[in-house]
């Protein structure tokens, strides 16, 4: 089955600095990723989502991801943080013909001022 | 357009009584996809809708069961409720369902079990 690692369940940036979030998967054929960002007692909101299109995606707020295949990874970047970026972050698979997200645990993103 | 919407928000429950949560999703999307998040579990999938059949199904016990309607609207039931069931449970819709697909997700309705 394939699964998501994210490395990190905290990280703490200060605002204005870089944000890299990490995502590992396993799985021997590219699967469909995603980032979705969590505000506290709300829904998740897609971030950005890789499909093969590109290798480099850029998503909403500022952020982007790169999909390294060789590295299985699809770390989430930002190059400076804002105090509204604080939120928790999830890394997601879909697998093929699943119709299903497979969700990492979670990084929760403190931005300090 | 509208978002994906849940209700209720939030809802208490005791052991052993049965919840029904309901999701509407954004208009025109077909598919409907349920998921719990709990501190310990994290974000797992439960079961997804199309065309009022369930087309694929986490590995939740048989308590849990959900259906969709003819209008894409789509409920969840769980039954003899556990301490355990207390979580968020999220709704996502998307077009057709494709792997590929954005899912949308709703608030959330968050489920106390007393």
């Amino acid at each position: 089955a394939q699964s998501v690692t994210q490395l990190g369940s905290h990280v703490s940036v200060s605002e204005g600095a870089l944000v890299l979030l990490r995502c590992n998967y396993s799985s021997s054929v590219p699967p469909y990723l995603f980032w979705y960002v969590q505000y506290p007692n709300q829904g998740l909101q897609l971030l950005l989502k890789y499909t093969s299109a590109a290798t480099l995606v850029k998503g909403i707020n500022g952020f982007e991801a790169e999909f390294k295949k060789s590295e299985t990874s699809f770390h989430l970047t930002k190059p400076s943080a804002h105090m509204s970026d604080a939120a928790e972050y999830f890394c997601a698979v879909s697998p093929a013909g699943r119709r299903a997200l497979t969700f990492g645990s979670g990084t929760r993103l403190q931005v300090q001022p | 357009k509208a978002g994906v919407t849940q209700t209720p928000r939030y809802l208490i429950k005791t052991r052993g009584q049965q919840v029904t949560l309901s999701c509407s999703p954004i208009s025109g999307h077909r598919s409907v996809s349920w998921y719990q998040q709990t501190p310990g579990q994290g974000l797992q999938f439960l079961f997804e809708y199309f065309s009022e059949t369930q087309r694929n199904k986490g590995n939740f016990p048989g308590r849990f069961s959900g259906r969709q309607f003819s209008n894409s609207r789509s409920e969840m039931n769980v039954s003899t409720l556990e301490l355990g069931d207390s979580a968020l449970y999220l709704c996502a819709s998307s077009l057709t369902g494709g792997d590929q697909e954005t899912q949308y997700f709703g608030p959330g309705t968050r489920l106390l079990v007393l």
